[in-house]
């Protein structure tokens, strides 16, 4: 399994608190990824990083801020949590896109599962 | 609208049984299609599938892809109830410099002693 933890693994908040999910890799890997996953909507993407300090928004990046200032740790942000973002998150790594297919798989780690009331 | 689309959504079956799950691809400059399995974790690789018509296998699980008929197939033979979990199917782009997967919203499978 790659080496991939996220924290916390569970968390309940309020409505209109900061929250900050943590993803750690220990593979080395210069891309990463935050998605959530809810019913009837598969994964979607929120933001990415392609190194440290560059990041780039998803499909559904609003109220949602990251940051990378390791390699290692990609870090996302609910600066106002609101209910419609109880969800479950996932970071993934995967190698630079390149000219082989194989750089292609992403790799996740283990998921937070995230509670707004 | 989605690029990928899974079929069936859900699929309950008996230990024995072989299944076939379905996955249809719009990606521009398509390059390959990955399969996944979720159990209630994280969704862990299966396989990859970039030339049309050939088949990867792992056990009991195969899958082929048909790059005519923008679609693959995820085949599970003698199914278990460890199989049961959603399988997630996504697409990637050739032209992408992101390296982007494009899920499907996955099909569920459960398996039945």
């Amino acid at each position: 399994d790659a080496g991939i933890t996220q924290s916390p693994r569970h968390k309940v908040t309020e409505t209109g608190t900061p929250v900050t999910l943590r993803c750690h890799q220990t593979e080395n890997h210069r891309y990463m990824y935050w998605y959530r996953q809810d019913p009837g909507h598969g994964l979607r993407l929120i933001h990415y990083s392609y190194g440290v300090k560059d990041t780039d928004k998803g499909e559904v990046s609003d109220g949602y801020s990251v940051s990378r200032s390791k390699t290692e740790d990609f870090l996302l942000t609910l600066e106002s949590a609101t209910s419609s973002q109880t969800s479950v998150y996932f970071c993934a790594i995967s190698e630079p896109p390149g000219l082989a297919a194989r750089t292609d798989t992403q790799y996740f780690g283990p998921g937070t599962r995230l509670t707004v009331l | 609208e989605d690029k990928v689309v899974q079929s069936p959504l859900s699929l309950v079956v008996h230990e024995g049984d072989t299944v076939t799950l379905n996955c249809s691809y719009e990606v521009t400059n398509f390059r390959s299609l990955l399969w996944y399995k979720q159990e209630k974790k994280a969704p862990t690789f299966l396989f990859m599938l970039t030339s049309s018509g050939i088949e990867k296998k792992s056990g009991r699980l195969s899958s082929i892809l048909d790059k005519k008929e923008l679609s693959s197939i995820l085949n599970i033979t003698a199914t278990q109830t460890g199989d049961s979990a959603i399988y997630l199917c996504a697409g990637t782009d050739r032209g992408s410099t992101l390296g982007r997967l494009y899920f499907g919203r996955g099909t569920q499978l459960t398996v039945w002693p």
